[in-house]
């Protein structure tokens, strides 16, 4: 029952912007919109997260529609080590607890 | 600072054995999540803990699925007895409160035969 869709996989020239996309049509006002990525063989590794506002941090900027209803992540200088899948998640809140419902999510490969 | 630490990396079982695996989560995370993420999948959540206590066990299988979280620090995930459908990486994640992000360990590899 994940909550968001992404396009099953992407290529990205290195050094150029990498711009992901996610549509979460069903989010709820109080549900925030999480990033992951997992390289092969590693635990996903948390890159950003918002609720309605734009964010940056040193890894990647996060856009987000007015309407909530979609979200870009973007990657500014893409880099070989930067190939993994990433996962657009939306965080629930039910009965006052978390919950982190990942879908399959974009396999992104960075080409030399 | 250490991450989230689990082991054992990889584990080949026979099928109706049991199988424990062991989480360590990053020093004074209260919340804890054990994750399965099966081939070409997203994770999925299979229990979370607010300290000692289990707050979302509702995706655990409980048949055959035990764990615990004794003192609120370690974690251990059980499954007796196994079976070939449990063949997953098994993932432990940490977060300081219920809504941080959570941090991820490298995943217990199982793979039941």
């Amino acid at each position: 029952d994940a909550k968001t869709t992404q396009p099953t996989s992407m290529d990205c020239a290195e050094g150029r912007a990498a711009n992901l996309p996610c549509n979460h049509s069903t989010i709820s006002g109080n549900e925030y919109v999480y990033w992951y990525r997992q390289i092969h063989s590693q635990g996903p590794q948390y890159i950003i997260h918002g609720l309605k506002n734009n964010e940056t941090n040193e890894m990647a900027s996060l856009i987000i529609t007015e309407d909530r209803k979609s979200s870009t992540l973007i990657l500014p200088h893409a880099t070989l080590r930067d190939t993994a899948v990433y996962y657009c998640i939306v965080r629930v809140t039910t009965s006052g607890t978390y919950k982190y419902i990942f879908g399959t999510g974009t396999r992104l490969k960075v080409l030399a | 600072e250490a991450g989230v630490v689990q082991s054992p990396r990889y584990k080949i079982i026979e099928k109706k054995q049991p199988v424990a695996f062991w989480c360590n989560p990053i020093s004074g995370h209260n919340t804890l999540y054990w994750y399965r993420q099966n081939l070409g999948q997203g994770p999925e959540l299979l229990i979370r803990y607010e300290n000692e206590e289990a707050v979302d066990d509702s995706q655990l299988p409980k048949d055959r699925f035990s764990a615990e979280r004794l003192k609120g620090v370690d974690s251990t995930l059980k499954i007796q007895p196994a079976e070939l459908g449990d063949s997953a990486v098994y993932l432990c994640a940490s977060s300081s409160g219920p809504g941080t992000e959570a941090f991820f360990g490298q995943g217990t590899r199982l793979t039941v035969v």
